[in-house]
């Protein structure tokens, strides 16, 4: 079992420039989540995509976009980055139904840096 | 709304030393708690997770956490710490079981 892969895991990109992070899933489960991790602090909730469709929000700005594809991968897309965008994107997915049910499997991340 | 309070954003203890990682958590609901350990270039990795049921809860490598609702509290415990418990901790809050609220995070030191 492969888990939830990330890519790329590491870029580098300017300011105004855009980015988008890809996740494959778990096998088995059919919603994604994402994560922003600045550093030294927690993660914090992005997006949650179930059945090609946004189904929550954080509070993020409308820079920050997704989509999931019917293989349940998904991208984040982050538009005009600033400098503040500087972080580790988490990509978490899990199952609506079943015994493992809204448990979260994360993958390693995609670390972006912004200049 | 929800929240998580992580007590010390660090931690350091002896080989073999009790590990106690503080978590008080906010929520108008029944909670959804979690913790995750992140160790360094790598993703998060479940510990352990309260729903329902019995409020001490069992997770992986030897770590237990009890839930309090008198004092909104979900600590984290180890009786004894390996060298290979160092790392980040972060507790989770959630009240519909996929979307997390986390703490700050503790980062775990452990001595020889």
């Amino acid at each position: 079992d492969a888990g939830v892969t990330q890519s790329p895991t590491h870029l580098i990109k300017t300011r105004g420039q855009q980015v988008t992070l890809r996740c494959s899933p778990k096998s088995g489960h059919d919603t994604v989540s994402w994560y922003q991790q600045a550093l030294g602090q927690g993660p914090q909730f992005i997006f949650q995509y179930y059945e090609e469709e946004e189904r929550q929000r954080g509070n993020f700005p409308d820079r920050f976009s997704g989509h999931q594809f019917p293989n349940y991968s998904s991208e984040l897309n982050v538009n005009a980055l600033l400098l503040g965008d500087s972080a580790l994107y988490l990509c978490a997915s899990s199952q609506t139904q079943g015994a493992g049910a809204n448990v979260l499997t994360f993958g390693a991340g995609s670390r972006l840096t912004v200049l | 709304a929800q929240s998580v309070t992580q007590l010390g954003s660090h931690v350091s203890v002896s080989e073999g030393a009790l590990v106690l990682l503080r978590c008080n958590y906010s929520s108008s609901v029944p909670p959804y708690l979690f913790w995750y350990v992140q160790y360094p270039n790598q993703g998060l990795q479940l510990l352990l997770k309260y729903t329902t049921g019995a409020t001490l809860v069992k997770g992986i490598n030897g770590f237990e956490a009890e839930f309090k609702k008198s004092e909104t509290s979900f600590h984290l415990t180890k009786p004894s710490a390996h060298m290979s418990d160092a790392a980040e901790y972060f507790c989770a809050v959630s009240d519909l079981a996929d979307k997390l609220i986390f703490g700050t995070g503790t980062r775990l030191q452990v001595f020889p």
